[in-house]
């Protein structure tokens, strides 16, 4: 089966533009969740999908958003970034939600703003 | 509000002996929690996981321990190898609310 994949992987945008980055869970998975990566403060929830409903947000600002697809597949979108927003940003998926549901991560895409 | 805690941001331990690494987490309605493993420009790895409702868990090399009373779980590795050098993350979550919170990561070098 294959993992959770992200594209693109790396990518360089200017502040004030917006970025979309896209995210295909492992089959069968109906649950797509985001997490930011930065040095500082370790790995932050931004959201979770499932069934292409929000189901949970994190405390990040509205230029945060994301969407899932009928197919599970989910993106997310950073409007005017900002030099703060320079970070790791990593996929998840899992099969349903729930407690005991183990949370699969992608490689991430690696987002630097200049 | 930190709520799950690793204290120590680094470990070195010498290889085919234990590594213990550690985790506190403050909500005491957490009730599962998971082990992640991270190398560099990678996502993390999920390594292992255990239920409120146990006190242990093993996978082979892996065991985690989980202490409600003390709202502490350690991650055991047995015996350390070269390539179990990496960043270890905890992650907890709750049934009401069901992202996962992670804690700052314990970078764990292996020497040889």
């Amino acid at each position: 089966k294959a993992g959770v994949t992200q594209t693109p992987r790396y990518l360089i945008k200017t502040r004030g533009q917006q970025v979309t980055l896209s995210c295909s869970p492992i089959s069968g998975h109906r649950s797509v969740s985001w997490y930011q990566q930065t040095p500082g403060q370790g790995l932050q929830f931004l959201f979770e999908y499932f069934s292409e409903t929000q189901r949970n947000k994190g405390n990040f600002p509205g230029r945060f958003s994301g969407r899932q697809f009928s197919n599970s597949r989910s993106e997310m979108n950073v409007s005017t970034l900002e030099l703060g927003d320079s970070a790791l940003y990593l996929c998840a998926s899992r099969e349903q939600l729930g407690s005991g549901n183990t949370i699969y991560f992608g490689e991430g895409s690696w987002l630097t703003v200049v | 509000d930190q709520q799950v805690k690793q204290n120590s941001p680094s470990l070195s331990v010498q290889e085919g002996r234990i590594s213990i690494l550690n985790c506190d987490y403050t909500n005491s309605m957490f009730d599962y929690f998971l082990w992640y493993k991270k190398y560099p420009a990678e996502g993390p790895t999920f390594l292992i996981s255990i239920s409120s409702i146990k006190d242990k868990n093993e996978d082979g090399r892996f065991t985690v321990f989980l202490n409600k009373s003390a709202k502490h779980l350690s991650l055991h590795i047995v015996p350390s190898q070269p390539g179990d050098s990496a960043v270890y993350f905890c992650a907890a979550s709750n049934f009401g609310n069901e992202k996962l919170t992670f804690g700052t990561g314990t970078r764990l070098t292996i020497i040889p």
